[in-house]
């Protein structure tokens, strides 16, 4: 596709469930971001891989989130033992280069929300 | 560490009305500063950007200066439509990998 795609849209988790979020980044992106968007707040950072290397996971929350790209393209965020605290969007960028500074834009999906009852 | 900080919405204005969506900001070093816009039901687009001090974004009649001396970079546009209504943020590059964001500003223009 054109754009950077998330599934499912939209994912509804009762307490304690284990859920999945898949990211299909733009063809040849090399850098793949996770972002975590809680309501009314900008999103913040998890993850960065470069290619299959997760080069970055300072910003997961807990042991309970694990991300993993194995063959440097599709990117799934797991959450083990949801919390209602988890409740938010979760979004995924990719870029063409290794950094989001300079001349390298970072193209986001449209995000997977997430509801923990 | 870093941090952005931009002004709390909504903004409510009228078409044609100018707009200023204020953006400060806490960086070490020299970071690039962003501007992504959110329209409802779609992903956050990049809107503009400025790579080093004094440098000026610009994009679809909206325009933000990197200002190292007071640390800001304020979006600005001269004359609003209704088709600008969606939520704005503020960001830096934290490091190589990361974006960092402001809490985002909701604009809604009225005909």
């Amino acid at each position: 596709g054109a754009g950077v795609s998330q599934s499912p849209r939209y994912k509804v988790a009762k307490r304690g469930q284990d859920v999945a979020l898949r990211c299909d980044p733009i063809s040849g992106h090399v850098s793949l971001f996770w972002y975590q968007q809680a309501l009314g707040q900008g999103p913040e950072f998890l993850t960065y891989f470069q290619n299959e290397a997760q080069l970055d996971k300072s910003g997961l929350p807990s042991d309970r989130f694990f991300a993993e790209r194995p063959e440097g393209s599709v990117s799934t965020l797991k959450i083990q033992r949801t919390q209602q605290e988890d409740s938010a969007v979760y979004l995924c960028a990719s870029s063409l280069g290794l950094s989001v500074g300079g001349n390298t834009e970072a193209f986001f999906g449209q995000g997977t929300r997430l509801t923990v009852v | 560490g870093n941090s952005v900080t931009q002004m709390e919405g909504p903004v409510t204005l009228s078409e044609e009305a100018f707009l200023t969506i204020n953006c400060t900001y806490t960086a070490t070093g020299y970071p690039s500063l962003f501007w992504y816009v959110q329209y409802p039901g779609e992903g956050l687009q990049l809107l503009l950007k400025a790579t080093k001090a004094d440098d000026k974004g610009s994009n679809k009649g909206f325009e933000a200066t990197y200002r190292k001396e007071t640390t800001s970079f304020h979006l600005e546009k001269g004359s609003v439509q209704v088709s600008d209504s969606a939520v704005y943020f503020c960001a830096l590059s934290g490091g190589y990998n990361k974006l960092i964001f402001g809490a985002g500003t909701r604009l809604a223009v009225h005909p």
